[in-house]
Order: structure tokens, then C-alpha cells, then sequence
């Protein structure tokens, strides 16, 4: 296994424009996490699975953000009509429900909306 | 609802010193404490996990201790070299593997 992995790792689109993100987690964890980070911030939590059940959504993810993970391993977060606020690091992270294994991120989504 | 500190939010050390890290958090019923590394435009690496029964975890140069009682945690850099210029984020869950509350992290420098 080698790791979260998350695509595309920038993104550059026009302000309007709907934008799709893909995480693909650690193959054993069964939950998932997303989470965004502005400049000089730490990430937020935006929402989270364990395996294909969305268990939280923040008041961060608005009505134009929608998250899924169909068949409880990969996970796609959409924006629709994107604005210029909502440029910053989509960060992914997996986990175990039980245990105490702490929590794996990828790399990150750098989205900018121009 | 729990609040995560990390003061100073920058840091620059000449190579060689030994420093530490504070991160404080207001509600003290955690489940554990992660400390994380994130370079400039990249992701978050785990540095250390220690859980809410454990005083401190080590590995390598660096040495994260855990305080429930007051709140705090710190993370030890022995020796700090350049390539340790980062910054440093602590996150707690909210319940067992639950979402995490992050710190702002501290943005660390260490000159040649």
C-alpha cells in the first residue's frame, strides 16, 4: 500500500467552473476524512466516511459541496460553481475506526479559482 | 467544543539548537495527540501519535511529550538541522478516531 493518494495535485480553474477531487485511502482504513486549509491556517474539517456512510458534514461545506464514497473505498469531493473563496489545500486523510492508529494524509489537492 | 493553541506562529533557530514546540488544547479529554510536519505546498507527515495513557513518544531527534492535566504538549527537536524547516501542526480527535481540530502550527526556520 502506498499511502493516501490524492488527484490531481493542482487544479487551476475559472470561477463557475464545477471541479471534482479524488482520494483513494490506505486499502484497510474504513473511514475518510476531508479537510481544507487556507494560508496560514491548519486544515478544517469539512466531512468524513466510515466505509460508504457520510457520518459528518461541517457547516464549512455549503450547498455546493458534495463528497461521496460509493462503494466505501475511493472518494470524490465536488464544487460546484466555483468561487474564488473556496481556493485552498484539499487535504485527505484515512483512519481505522477502532484502535489507536492515528490518522494518514495524502498530499493534497492545491485548488485555485480564478 | 475544543480549541487547539501553537504559539509561537514562527520560529528561526541557527542549526545545531535544541528547541521545543508548545501546543495547547482547552478540553482535556482527548484520546490522543498527533503531532504532524507539513513542507510548503505539500501534505501533512505524521511525526508522532501519543495516546491520552502516555507521557511522551520519541523517534528519532524528536521527542513529543503529553500533559492532559494542564492541556499541553510539546514536541523536543534536538540538534535541529535545516532540512527540519517546516511547519509543525498538533491535531486532537474529537472522540476515537473521530475528525481532528488542528492548531494554526508553527512555521520553524533554521538557519545554516
Amino acid at each position: 500500500d502506498t499511502g493516501v493518494s490524492q488527484n490531481p495535485r493542482h487544479k487551476i480553474t475559472k470561477r463557475g467552473q464545477n471541479v471534482t477531487f479524488r482520494c483513494d485511502p490506505i486499502s484497510e482504513h474504513n473511514r475518510l476524512y476531508w479537510y481544507r486549509q487556507t494560508l496560514g491556517q491548519g486544515p478544517e474539517f469539512l466531512t468524513y466516511f466510515q466505509n460508504e456512510a457520510q457520518l459528518e458534514k461541517s457547516r464549512l461545506l455549503s450547498d455546493r459541496f458534495s463528497a461521496e464514497r460509493p462503494k466505501g473505498s475511493f472518494s470524490t469531493l465536488e464544487i460546484q460553481r466555483t468561487e474564488q473563496g473556496d481556493s485552498a489545500m484539499y487535504l485527505c486523510a484515512s483512519s481505522f475506526s477502532m484502535g489507536t492508529g492515528g490518522y494518514t494524509f495524502g498530499s493534497g489537492t492545491r485548488l485555485t479559482v480564478v | 467544543k475544543q480549541e487547539v493553541t501553537q504559539i509561537p506562529a514562527a520560529l528561526s533557530v541557527p542549526e545545531g539548537e535544541n528547541l521545543v514546540l508548545n501546543c495547547s488544547f482547552t478540553d482535556s479529554a482527548i484520546y490522543n495527540l498527533q503531532w504532524f510536519r507539513q513542507d510548503p505546498g505539500k501534505g501533512l507527515t505524521s511525526l508522532l501519535l501519543i495516546q491520552s495513557s502516555q507521557r511522551e513518544q520519541t523517534s528519532g531527534r524528536l521527542n513529543a511529550s503529553l500533559d492532559k492535566s494542564s492541556g499541553r504538549s510539546t514536541l523536543y527537536i534536538a540538534a535541529s538541522q535545516p532540512g527540519d524547516s517546516a511547519t509543525y501542526l498538533c491535531a486532537v480527535p474529537t472522540g476515537a478516531n473521530s475528525k481532528l481540530t488542528f492548531g494554526k502550527g508553527i512555521t520553524l526556520s533554521v538557519r545554516p
